[in-house]
């Protein structure tokens, strides 16, 4: 079965600290993978987007790596900012048949 | 059972011509989305909106606009359709709080232009 999972599912960290946040996918094809911010109440906005042959691909504070070997993925959040409190979400694309594989998502809360 | 539904399977329109794609979602959710689906490129956003009214442009706005005159209700418009515009639409809705099952999606419009 296709599968995106990660976690953790919630994290809390205080303001300047660095986390990083992991997915572990099963989808296979693999087309590539998605990062997604989503603010409360908004639509998810897209931070990063890896395709079988990048390993790492940065988009400001946000980091994300991609071992297409071991079917894992990170993001890592580095000196984090109260606007980083949001849900992350990563997601799979398969190659065959346009299937999406969401997974469940980190809510990620920054305090001061 | 929960749904969303989009009101074509399949649609084939003319270059030039108007075009509305219609999404209708049962859970009262407040965001809802539209993406495209492209082989090789995956799912790419073209508009959400997260209230009544609302609307935010996501990565690939261009050539589209949207209405969401009622909370159920999210529509996507070509206001003069083109041949690149041919692909799969999906639109999604989701939950204020994002919960494990994240999005849920209908089953598409495949729109061809010609």
């Amino acid at each position: 079965k296709n599968q995106v999972e990660q976690s953790p599912q919630s994290l809390i960290i205080l303001e300047g600290k660095n986390c990083t946040l992991q997915c572990n996918y099963t989808v296979s094809p693999f087309s590539n993978l998605r990062w997604y911010k989503q603010d409360t109440g908004r639509g998810p906005v897209s931070l990063t987007i890896m395709t079988f042959s990048e390993n790492t691909k940065s988009n400001g504070r946000y980091t994300a790596t991609l071992d297409a070997d071991t079917k894992q993925s990170s993001l890592h959040i580095t000196a984090s900012q109260l606007s980083d409190s949001a849900s992350y979400i990563c997601v799979v694309l398969k190659a065959a048949g346009n299937k999406l594989t969401f997974g469940g998502g980190t809510r990620v809360l920054v305090k001061p | 059972d929960v749904k969303v539904t989009q009101s074509s399977r399949y649609l084939v329109k003319r270059t030039g011509e108007k075009v509305f794609l219609e999404c209708v979602q049962d859970m009262d959710h407040e965001n809802m989305f539209w993406y495209r689906q492209d082989p090789g490129l995956g799912l790419r956003l073209i508009y959400f909106s997260y209230d009544v009214k609302m609307k935010e442009k996501g990565d690939i706005p261009e050539g589209y606009s949207v209405s969401r005159e009622k909370k159920e209700r999210f529509s996507l418009i070509l206001e003069s359709a083109s041949t690149n515009q041919t692909s799969m639409y999906l639109c999604a809705s989701s939950s204020l709080t994002l919960g494990s099952q994240g999005y849920t999606f209908g089953s598409g419009t495949r729109l061809t232009v010609v």
